[in-house]
């Protein structure tokens, strides 16, 4: 069975500091998603990734995958406030369709 | 439509009632999935279409829960004898499935379900 693991699963950081959230899974996999929530609101997708060494840019974060290490990461610019959510992880496996997500990490960005 | 779109909203029902919940995708979207997320935690894998079939219905819970796809669109989500357990957010999603293409998964709104 799948299992995804995120940390940390909280995270609280100031404005203007950097900091990186992983995504650890246990089988094999060369489809890794990223997806911010908003409190309330639904699943709105950032980056995906689709191969190993994939590294996506978009604004302050930037996500990358290493299907070796079965590790995923998302890293965090110079946070603001406008990031705080949760974000997850969602593996999806070679031989089906289906996406197994993690626990989310809640992030608070703090003045 | 433009987005995923779902129905309703919110549900609230009392313990032993019928529920169905509806999922209208993205158009032209084949493939289509219903997860259930409780407070705090991700999103748990229920079912998945590809066009009218059921390409995988390893998470439903129990036999309480069914859901179709008649015509390869419109899907509803089928609760029987519905359990105070079974209250949490029914979210939707469909996609263009190509694994060559990235075929990410894009989400509807999501139905509350309260079981009192």
């Amino acid at each position: 069975e799948l299992k995804v693991e995120q940390n940390p699963l909280f995270l609280s950081m100031q404005e203007g500091k950097n900091y990186t959230i992983y995504c650890n899974y246990s089988t094999t996999s060369d489809r890794l998603y990223w997806y911010r929530q908003d409190p309330g609101k639904s699943l709105e997708s950032l980056f995906v990734l689709l191969s190993n060494g994939a590294v996506k840019q978009e604004g302050r974060l930037m996500a990358s995958l290493d299907t070796k290490a079965r590790l995923s990461t998302l890293h965090i610019t110079a946070a603001v406030h406008d990031l705080s959510a949760t974000y997850f992880c969602a593996v999806q496996e070679t031989s089906g369709s289906r996406l197994t997500f993690g626990e989310g990490t809640q992030l608070t960005v703090n003045p | 439509g433009a987005g995923v779109s779902q129905t309703p909203s919110n549900k609230v029902t009392e313990k032993g009632k019928y529920v169905e919940l509806r999922c209208d995708p993205i158009s032209g979207h084949t493939a289509l999935y219903w997860y259930r997320q409780s407070l705090g935690q991700g999103p748990e894998f229920l079912i998945y279409f590809q066009g009218t079939g059921a390409a995988d219905d390893s998470g439903l819970p129990n036999d309480r829960f069914f859901a179709v796809r008649p015509e390869g669109s419109v899907s509803t989500l089928k609760i029987q004898r519905t359990e105070r357990g079974d209250s949490a957010v029914y979210l939707c999603a469909s996609s263009d499935y190509n694994r060559g293409l990235g075929g990410e998964l894009f989400f509807g709104e999501g139905s509350r379900l309260t079981v009192l």
